[in-house]
């Protein structure tokens, strides 16, 4: 069955580096977005990206974040100068269209 | 905007017995919404969702989902309870006007005890 994949799976960095979460989406999906979870908490919209450029974008994806799909495979999100507070699970999802979209295991970013 | 309310952060039962965790939704528009459960230090998966047609639907493991208009929700349910259901449930909505995107609820844990 097709996945949604994200790598790496932990990532630990110094605060005020910057980090690359990637992720390969579902082939034929054509809605990419990124999501983020606090502590298990409420999983909040980052950015969705359509057609190769955002659609849609939420307060918290400000100057410090940015999105690419370099290679029509591959789907990134790029953190500069992270913050303490950007310590989170990120999630790639993947989707048809209004139909259901498929999230990846996530990425745990720990900035210390 | 299109939103998503759990009104319990937590719910309880007992194994064998049935359960119900609430969702209800704010929508413009034809609502399509999707239940999904997280197990502890994993990703959101996908159990059920309404688009169209009947007001029941069925998902994986059991699950089903009641999706009532005129009280603008859609419960999920299942007959009977196992252990392995222990997890956190999120209710979303699509906002088909931004970006496609999913709402999500607040979520609700649900405990399941033997």
């Amino acid at each position: 069955e097709p996945e949604v994949t994200q790598t790496p799976s932990h990532q630990v960095t110094q605060m005020g580096q910057e980090v690359i979460l990637r992720c390969v989406p579902i082939s034929n999906h054509l809605y990419f977005y990124w999501y983020r979870q606090i502590l298990g908490q409420k999983v909040e919209f980052l950015v969705s990206f359509y057609n190769n450029e955002i659609s849609e974008k939420s307060e918290i994806f400000d100057d410090q974040f940015s999105v690419e799909r370099p290679d029509g495979s591959n789907f990134t999100l790029k953190i500069r100068s992270t913050k303490l507070e950007d310590s989170a699970m990120y999630f790639c999802a993947s989707s048809e269209a209004q139909l259901e979209a498929f999230f990846g295991q996530g990425t745990r970013l720990t900035v210390v | 905007a299109q939103s998503v309310a759990q009104p319990e952060d937590q719910v309880n039962v007992a194994e064998g017995n049935p359960l119900t965790v609430k969702c209800t939704y704010s929508v413009s528009g034809n609502p399509y919404l999707f239940w999904y459960v997280q197990y502890p230090n994993r990703g959101l998966q996908f159990l059920l969702k309404y688009i169209t047609g009947d007001n029941l639907v069925k998902g994986s493991y059991g699950f089903e989902a009641e999706f009532n208009k005129s009280q603008t929700s859609f419960h999920l349910k299942k007959p009977s309870a196992l252990v392995s259901d222990s997890a956190l449930y999120f209710c979303a909505v699509r906002d088909m006007q931004r970006g496609n995107k999913l709402v999500f609820g607040a979520g609700t844990i649900l405990r399941v005890k033997s």
